[in-house]
């Protein structure tokens, strides 16, 4: 069964610095998302993106974030300089025609 | 009126037993209702869904059952397991998924 993958499975970074979290959809997706949840939390959307487009954004997403699929495989979620308060757990999931969101395993992000 | 209410946030069954979590939403134009289990350290995983169409349905021991005149929605775990013992999570959706609290599930052998 076709899955979703997402790498890397935990990321330790500086406050401040750049990190990029990759996911890899399953293949006939066309729709696709990122959540993210603070420990203990619920999950919060973040973005979507369909048509190569960002299709929504939450009031998380500011400019310090961007999504892209640079391959038409991979779709990438970048916080160009990270606080305290992004450390979370970050999931991509993505759906075909129906309504299903398949979820990724996560990364766990660790800003210090 | 995005919001999402979901109740208990915790629930302690015995083994065989009957769970029962409920979810309340404000925003009509919600047109999909899943529930998603989290095991520790995993992805939300798809449980069941239903469209507002049918006020009930069932896929083995998990039954929704959907109230659109109230706004709520129910998940039923009928002869509950310890392998049921996982964090619940209701999404109503109409296009992303806006997640509720969760409710925290423990089975008891």
């Amino acid at each position: 069964e076709p899955e979703v993958t997402q790498t890397p499975s935990h990321q330790v970074t500086q406050m401040g610095q750049e990190v990029i979290l990759r996911c890899v959809p399953i293949s006939n997706h066309l729709y696709f998302y990122w959540y993210r949840q603070i420990l203990g939390q619920k999950v919060e959307f973040l973005v979507s993106f369909y048509n190569n487009e960002i299709s929504e954004k939450s009031e998380i997403f500011d400019d310090q974030f961007s999504v892209e699929r640079p391959d038409g495989s991979n779709f990438t979620l970048k916080i160009r300089s990270t606080k305290l308060e992004d450390s979370a757990m970050y999931f991509c999931a993505g759906r075909g025609p129906t309504d299903t969101q398949y979820f990724g395993p996560g990364t766990r992000l660790t800003v210090l | 009126q995005q919001q999402v209410k979901q109740s208990p946030q915790s629930l302690i069954v015995q083994k065989g037993g009957i769970s029962i979590i409920n979810c309340a939403y404000e925003n009509t134009a919600f047109d999909y209702f899943p529930w998603y289990q989290q095991f520790p350290g995993k992805g939300p995983a798809l449980l069941i869904a239903i469209r507002p169409d049918v006020s009930e349905k069932k896929e083995g021991r998990f039954t929704i059952s959907f109230n659109k005149s109230a706004k709520q929605f129910s998940l039923h775990i009928m002869d509950s397991q310890p392998g049921d013992s996982a964090t619940y999570f209701c999404a109503p959706s109409a296009d992303k998924l806006i997640f509720g609290t969760g409710t925290r599930l423990q089975v008891f052998p």
